[in-house]
This record gives structure tokens, C-alpha cells and sequence, in this order.
């Protein structure tokens, strides 16, 4: 299976700022799925978005997916500090985990 | 309980030691998932369950890793001859139905493993 890449790499931005994180990926997909993991904890789900879907909202969170370009965006407004974590992009079973995205909000 | 649990939470084991790490998914979750994540790395796939058949076992590093699921339940990661390369967070994950499928994956908060 293909691995998903996250863009950037790391991202630090202030409390109130949004933040836009990117994932590229390979493989066919029929869904993706954004994770976040604190620092020693485990993965959690934040949202899913199906191939036939181009966007998805869950309060703060937009997820967009472009399979054209296979490619995914997830958009955190009004970012708090608590929001700090990595960030991962997904598709159990299809396509591997990337490195994340370290995502810092400053208080 | 309502999410996946994973036990022991930290491993502690001498160079050469047999571990085993348990994994209970969520009740009635099809699929199940085992990952290796180093620090600062994201999660590696290690082996994939649909119900007790082990449909995926690439990404087990070697021979020494051996994953189990007799009852399509209960799952565990049985290690041999652990060696420092090892020392890692092990994740389990649990999704409803199958591999590929439209459903979200749910974690386990992981077993530190650390070889000393």
C-alpha cells in the first residue's frame, strides 16, 4: 500500500490563527481519515471523508478531498492551544500512515 | 468498554525476553489493525485482522513478530527475542467491517515497549 504524505512537515501559528494542513497520497481510496495523536497518547479520529464527498465539515474542522489531484486538506479555524498535536492523514487497510503534521498553537 | 484497550500500557523488557501485548477492539469490530510507531514517526502498518484471518502480515518486521486473533476478537502481538530496535508505542485500531471500507478506525492508546 501507498503512504500518505502530510505538508508541512511542522506548522507554528498564534492562538485565534487557522491552521491548513495538506495530504497527498497514491493509491485509490475509499475513504480518508484525519487523526490527531498528543504527544504519548494515542491516535485519535477526527473526521472521515468518503471518495464521492468533496467536503466535510465537523465544528472547527473542514476536510476537502480532491481525487483527481489525490489529495486531501484539513482546515482548523479559530485554532487553541489545546489544538497542538500531530496530524495524520489515512486510509486503514488502503494506504499507510505519513509522518504527520506538528502542528504548535501559541498561546 | 466503549473504545479499544490495549495492555500492558508500558513494557518494560530485558534484551532477549518473549513479550506479549493484548489488544481488545471494540465489540463486534470486523477489522483490526496492529501499528508500530517510533518516536517522532508516524504509525507503521504491521498486520491487518478481518474477524480471526490474518488477511495482511507485510509489514511484520521479521520473523520474531507473530500476531494472533483465535476468536476474531481479542488480538495479540507476540514479539520473540525482543531486541532495542524494537522499543516502540504499539497501536492497535478496530473499524466495523471491512478493509477498505467506508468506516472510521478507532486507536487504542498503545503499549510503550522498551527493550533495555
Amino acid at each position: 500500500s501507498q503512504q500518505g504524505e502530510e505538508d508541512p512537515q511542522a506548522l507554528s501559528i498564534q492562538e485565534g490563527e487557522n491552521a491548513t494542513m495538506n495530504c497527498s497520497y497514491k493509491t485509490s481510496i475509499n475513504n480518508l481519515q484525519w487523526y490527531r495523536q498528543n504527544s504519548g497518547r494515542g491516535l485519535v479520529h477526527l473526521i472521515l471523508i468518503r471518495s464521492n464527498e468533496r467536503e466535510k465539515h465537523s465544528g472547527r474542522l473542514r476536510v476537502t478531498l480532491d481525487t483527481s489531484k489525490k489529495s486531501s486538506s484539513l482546515l482548523i479555524t479559530a485554532s487553541r492551544a489545546a489544538d497542538t498535536a500531530s496530524y495524520f492523514c489515512a486510509s486503514p487497510g488502503r494506504m499507510r500512515f505519513g509522518a504527520g503534521t506538528r502542528l504548535t498553537v501559541k498561546p | 468498554g466503549a473504545g479499544v484497550s490495549q495492555s500492558p500500557r508500558y513494557k518494560v523488557a530485558k534484551r532477549g525476553q518473549d513479550v506479549a501485548l493484548r489488544c481488545d477492539p471494540i465489540s463486534g469490530h470486523v477489522s483490526l489493525f496492529w501499528y508500530q510507531q517510533a518516536l517522532g514517526q508516524g504509525p507503521e502498518f504491521l498486520t491487518y485482522f478481518q474477524n480471526e484471518a490474518q488477511l495482511d502480515k507485510s509489514g511484520l518486521p521479521s520473523d520474531r513478530f507473530f500476531a494472533e486473533r483465535p476468536e476474531g476478537s481479542v488480538s495479540t502481538l507476540k514479539i520473540q527475542r525482543t531486541q532495542q530496535e524494537d522499543s516502540a508505542v504499539y497501536l492497535c485500531a478496530s473499524s466495523l467491517v471491512g478493509k477498505g471500507k467506508s468506516t472510521e478506525a478507532f486507536f487504542g492508546q498503545g503499549t510503550r515497549l522498551t527493550v533495555v
